[in-house]
Parts: C-alpha cells; sequence; structure tokens
C-alpha cells in the first residue's frame, strides 16, 4: 500500500534557528515526490518536485532533498514568514497523476 | 488568472441534506481531483478525473459522486450529508503532460454537517 508519514507533526523554532522536516514513503514505482506549503485558510502551493535519489531542490531558505525511502526539507535561518504547514505527497505509477499526501508538518518561527 | 475556482467557500448542511460542491479550472487541464482534509490527516483523495467523460474512485469515495461532462468542470455531489462528511474539500488540477507534475488547487470549500 502506498502510504507517506511526515514527521514532526508540529515543530517550533526561533527566528534563525535552523531545522529539517522528514518525510518517508512507501510507494509501488515512485514518479515524483513533491513539497507544497499550505498557509491557513488555503489552499497547498506547490514547493519542489524531485525524481530521483540524490536529487535536490532549493528555493530561498528551503532546500528538499530525495533519497530510496524518504525526502527532507531544510529550513536554513528561518523567517516568521516561513510559518506555514509543509506537506510531502508521492506520485505512484500509473497515468492518472493523483498524490498520495502526509499528514503535513505544521511550522511555528516565532522573531 | 482564476486558475481553479470553487463554490461555495462555506456552507453549513443539515444531517440527510444533499448538496453540490462546484469546481471550474481555466487552465484546459485534462486530470481533476477532489480532496477532502481532516485536522492532523492529510489530504485524502475521493474522487478523480482523467479527462472528460472519465472518473474514478479514490482512497475515500463513500458517499460521493462526481461528473465530468467538460475539460472545465469537476462537481462533487455529496448525497445525505452525515457528520463524517465534516471537512475542508479542495479541488485540483494538472495537465497531462509537461510540467513539473504538480497539482494546482483551489482555495477550498469547508462544509459543516450538523
Amino acid at each position: 500500500e502506498d502510504q507517506v508519514t511526515q514527521s514532526p507533526e508540529a515543530l517550533r523554532l526561533q527566528e534563525g534557528e535552523s531545522s529539517s522536516l522528514n518525510c518517508s514513503y512507501t510507494v509501488s514505482g515512485l514518479r515524483g515526490l513533491f513539497w507544497y506549503r499550505q498557509d491557513p485558510g488555503k489552499g497547498p502551493e506547490f514547493l519542489f518536485t524531485l525524481y530521483s535519489a540524490g536529487e535536490e531542490k532549493e528555493k530561498e531558505r528551503l532546500k528538499a532533498t530525495l533519497t530510496k525511502k524518504e525526502s527532507f526539507l531544510h529550513i536554513t535561518a528561518p523567517k516568521p514568514e516561513d510559518s506555514a504547514t509543509y506537506l510531502c505527497a508521492v506520485r505512484p505509477s500509473g497515468n492518472t497523476g493523483k498524490l498520495i499526501f502526509g499528514q503535513g508538518t505544521t511550522l511555528q518561527v516565532k522573531p | 488568472n482564476a486558475g481553479v475556482t470553487q463554490t461555495p467557500k462555506f456552507r453549513i448542511l443539515k444531517i440527510g441534506q444533499s448538496m453540490t460542491l462546484q469546481c471550474t479550472q481555466d487552465m484546459n487541464h485534462n486530470y481533476m481531483y477532489w480532496y477532502r482534509q481532516d485536522p492532523g490527516m492529510g489530504l485524502k483523495l475521493i474522487y478523480y478525473s482523467v479527462g472528460a467523460g472519465i472518473t474514478d474512485k479514490g482512497e475515500v469515495p463513500n458517499g460521493y459522486n462526481v461528473s465530468r461532462s467538460t475539460t472545465e468542470d469537476f462537481p462533487l455531489r455529496l448525497e445525505l450529508a452525515a457528520p463524517s462528511q465534516t471537512s475542508v474539500y479542495f479541488c485540483a488540477s494538472s495537465p497531462t503532460s509537461g510540467g513539473t507534475g504538480e497539482l494546482f488547487f483551489g482555495e477550498g470549500s469547508r462544509l459543516t454537517v450538523l
């Protein structure tokens, strides 16, 4: 069964305190791992797609990495505006385009 | 620059009532999806469609129905609403190929069943 597990569920950081979010997955034929950001009351917004182990993507203070079993979202020197829920999702084999989501990590960055 | 538009944004239903959540996209995407999001549970796929006239069940389809008569529209029908259907519903779309393969989400429809 395709499954995505994120940890921790919640994370509180001080501004400037770097950390990492974890996404562990089991999937039949990975066709992409996706990271999304979701602000309260809004729909998820796309951040990154990773396709193969060893791949890395960066955007401002965020860097996503991928291994064969998990992905990490590294947050370097976070700011309060980085506070949000971060969702990880995988696309299994097939041509439906659908994503299987984890439960998310809610990040709070205090000034 | 509309993207994916969902209506209504908020709705309160009584147990046993029925309603339709509307979803329209203007990006000419073939793939469309309905997810529900419960607190701490992530997004669960209800139904999806790979093109006009084609729909299929996701992880949690019970109590819902969909149709896809046009590329743009993908309404979600709730029949005989139950308290377990209290949730936030998101519609999303994606292109068949090209790009990064991401889903484009609407703003969500918050449904409460009392």
